[in-house]
Order: C-alpha cells, then sequence, then structure tokens
C-alpha cells in the first residue's frame, strides 16, 4: 500500500502571497489532519477532515483553510503569507473510524522570504 | 486546554537502555501515543496506551498511568539509528487530533 504523499516538498513564497499545499491519504483512509511543525511552537494541528467534511479544527487564524475532495485528497490553503507561516506542514491519515495511529506524509517545507 | 511536557534533551550510549518520560493534562483523555521522526523525516507510530500498563513492541515499550496523568517510552539495547525525536501525544475524547509534547531529542553515543 502507497504511504501518504504530499505536494509539493518544498516552497519558497514572499509575504503577502498565498499557497496550496497537497494531501493524498493511504488508499481507503478517510481521514486527513493537518499539522504545522516549527522549532518554537512544535507539532500543532491544524484541522481534520472526514467525507469531504471539516470535523476538528486548531487554533489557528481564518487565513489557514483547507477542504477535502470526494477521493479523500486534501488541500489546505494559507492566504497572506506571514514570516511566521514558514513551517513544515504535515498531513496524516487514517481511517476515521476509531483508529488511533495517525500514518503521516513526508511534509511540505515552505518558507516565507 | 490540553499540555504535555517531556525532557527536552536526553543523551546515551549504545546498548544501553532508555525512558522518556511524559506527563500531560487533559480533559477526556482517551490515550497516549508516541512518534519517533529522524531529522528531515516524518513522525512514526511506535505505540499507543490506552489502558494503564506496559505495551511492549520489540526493543520499545510504552507505559502508561492514567490515574497519574503519566507515561514514558522505554527503549532497549539502543542503535545509532535510535537518534532521534520522540514525541509523546495525546488522543482526547472528542477529538480525532493528536496534542503534541514539544519532543524528546536522543542522542546514541557510541
Amino acid at each position: 500500500k502507497a504511504g501518504v504523499t504530499q505536494t509539493p516538498r518544498y516552497l519558497i513564497k514572499t509575504r503577502g502571497q498565498q499557497v496550496t499545499l497537497s494531501c493524498s491519504p493511504i488508499s481507503g483512509h478517510r481521514s486527513v489532519s493537518w499539522y504545522q511543525q516549527t522549532p518554537g511552537q512544535g507539532l500543532q494541528f491544524l484541522f481534520e477532515y472526514f467525507s469531504e467534511t471539516q470535523r476538528n479544527k486548531g487554533n489557528f487564524p481564518g487565513r489557514f483553510s483547507g477542504r477535502q475532495f470526494s477521493n479523500s485528497r486534501s488541500e489546505m490553503n494559507v492566504s497572506t503569507l506571514e514570516l511566521g507561516d514558514s513551517a513544515l506542514y504535515l498531513c496524516a491519515s487514517t481511517s476515521g473510524t476509531g483508529e488511533k495511529t495517525q500514518y503521516f506524509g513526508p511534509g511540505t517545507r515552505l518558507l516565507v522570504l | 486546554g490540553q499540555s504535555l511536557e517531556q525532557p527536552s534533551e536526553v543523551t546515551a550510549v549504545e546498548g544501553a537502555i532508555v525512558q522518556i518520560n511524559c506527563t500531560y493534562q487533559t480533559s477526556g483523555f482517551y490515550g497516549l501515543s508516541w512518534y519517533q521522526q529522524h531529522d528531515g523525516g516524518a513522525p512514526t507510530f511506535l505505540s499507543y496506551n490506552a489502558l494503564d500498563g506496559l505495551e511492549e513492541t520489540g526493543r520499545f515499550s510504552s507505559f502508561l498511568s492514567r490515574s497519574d496523568s503519566y507515561g514514558y517510552l522505554l527503549l532497549q539495547e539502543l542503535q545509532m539509528k535510535d537518534s532521534a525525536s520522540y514525541f509523546c501525544a495525546v488522543l482526547s475524547t472528542g477529538r480525532r487530533a493528536l496534542t503534541f509534547g514539544s519532543g524528546t531529542r536522543l542522542q546514541v553515543q557510541p
């Protein structure tokens, strides 16, 4: 079974721009969660989608948004980028039906200049 | 809110045993997970405890005491490849997301 894939792997943007990141979960998994990882704040939960619906949301500003498609692929969007948005963005997938293990993708490393 | 505390760094030698502790504060506790992350890599699942006691998976074991809001990860027969960051994470009822600790950087020396 193929693992979680994320594209792109690396991205450089400038302040004020917007960015869209993509995540394809493990085949058959219906839940996708997004996390932001920075040296200062660690791993922080952004949001979780299941069957195209956002089920959970972390404490991030509205500039961070996401969506999920019918094939369970998910995208997250960050608008009006700030320097502090530079981070590793990780997505993780599970079956969404009580499974405790989250399977992480390799992440997208975003640098905002 | 939820918070987890774990040591920031631990150093040990090859072949030794190391224990990484994690204390947590959360409402609606469901379970405690442990993840390993090598530099530049993604977190990978190691273990999960929902009930008190010890779970063993090869060289790795994880322990949970719900009454003490405490758990630990035990790594035996340390190998150089075990050098990585280890995160404890809480899964709480009603949430399907993990709240992570700040991570413990383990350095295994020859």
